[in-house]
Order: structure tokens, then sequence, then C-alpha cells
């Protein structure tokens, strides 16, 4: 119930295309959902994150759609850049009360933008 | 206005050593969480710590791991008598005070990569 799966768990992507990577979650009780973007050898860093009384949010090149129905939610990157080349992890927050500020992360995307 | 702080970058140490991670939240922030990484999979909660308390401990194993976050100084993630297993990156994050409700970010920093020999 705590889990997050995320897929795929890489990608290759030529420059100009739209990387998606989805995430579904089962616990009702997440109201928070990041997503992270980490470098090798560096810490994650918050790329854009949603609550789920919102079916989409975007800013610049990343869009965060959700449907809360289906407990889904996923980042679409427009016109990848070879530097957008990294690992993404999609993350969900319990709610308060329920190991409230704790991430729960999923298991990580490859992203790779071919020149 | 420096991020987190993690040192030392890399740790080597051998089977039965102790092993001594240091997290300094970035100013203003009270609020500190561990999390560990295994190659190839995302990372997963440990503890979470203010100033001199420990909040939440749900995903830190019961036996030779232990964390603190004291007045003054920076938070400690202290391993016991490590063996292979605990080769990670375990990261450290921080958020400034947060009510119920609020959506604060967590600050990760570079994280600390240990291997155990």
């Amino acid at each position: 119930q705590q889990q997050v799966k995320q897929s795929p768990q890489s990608l290759i992507v030529q420059k100009g295309g739209i990387s998606i990577i989805n995430c579904a979650y089962e616990n009702t009780a997440f109201d928070y959902f990041p997503w992270y973007q980490q470098f090798p050898g560096k810490g994650p860093a918050l790329l854009i994150a949603i609550r789920p009384d919102v079916s989409e949010k975007k800013e610049g090149r990343f869009t965060i759609s959700f449907n809360k129905s289906a407990k889904q939610f996923s980042l679409h990157i427009m016109d990848s850049q070879p530097g957008d080349s990294a690992t993404y992890f999609c993350a969900a927050r319990p709610g308060w009360n329920t190991g409230f500020q704790k991430l729960v992360f999923g298991t990580g995307t490859r992203l790779l933008v071919s020149p | 206005n420096a991020g987190v702080m993690q040192n030392p970058r890399h740790l080597v140490r051998r089977r039965g050593q102790e092993a001594r991670l240091r997290c300094s939240p970035m100013k203003g922030h009270s609020h500190v969480y561990w999390y560990r990484q295994l190659p190839e999979e995302g990372l997963k909660f440990m503890v979470y710590l203010q100033k001199e308390n420990i909040i939440d401990e749900s995903g830190m194993p019961k036996e030779r791991f232990s964390a603190e976050f004291p007045k003054e100084g920076p938070s400690i993630l202290r391993i016991q008598q490590v063996v292979r297993g605990d080769s990670a990156a375990y990261f450290c994050a921080s958020s400034p005070t947060t009510g119920l409700s609020s959506y604060n970010e967590q600050f990760f920093g570079p994280g600390t990569r240990l291997t155990v020999l």
C-alpha cells in the first residue's frame, strides 16, 4: 500500500521528442506527488509537483498529468534535450497523521535523450 | 544560501567498523530526513528528525542504525558494525518548519556513498 510503481525502467528519446514516465499508487491517503531529477553523483532535485485536487500542472517543458480515479500520474517532458538525460523519480507523500512528511519513491527511470 | 551539506561524500569501511554520516541542513531548516538508495533502486525513507527529537523512524533497521539531530551541530546517521549490505548512497534532506497541511519541499544533499569491504 505504501508502494509507488514507476515505468519504464529506462527510456531513450530523440532530441525534440516527448518523454513520458508513468507512476501508479495504491494508497489513497497520498496527498502530494513530486517528481525528482537526479544526475549521476548528485542528490535528487525537485522538478515539479502536484496535489490531487488538480489534474494537470505545467512548468515550462515539464507537465504532470494526474488521474485520481485511476491512481496514476505521469511526467511529460516536451521537446526533450540531451541535458534532460538523467534519472527521474516519482514520489508520493502520505497524508497527515499517516506518516506525514516522509516521501515514498518510485524505482526511477533512466532517461537518455539522443542528439 | 548554501544547500544541504553532507560529509563525507565517500566513505569506505571494513565489515564490523562504524560509519558516521553527517548532514547540515539548509539555513533556517529545522527538519531533517535520511533516505537510503541501493544501486538501481529508488530512495527509501529511513528517519525524520527535528532538533533533539526523532519524529518518525519507521524506516530505520531495528539494529545497528541510529540517528540524532542535536541542538547544536549537524544531524548524524550512525551505522554500527557495518555489513556489505549497508553499501549504498545515503541522502539527507531538509525542509523548513512546517504545519500539518503544508507542502514544504524537501531539499536533498549530494549524498554519502558508503562502501563496505
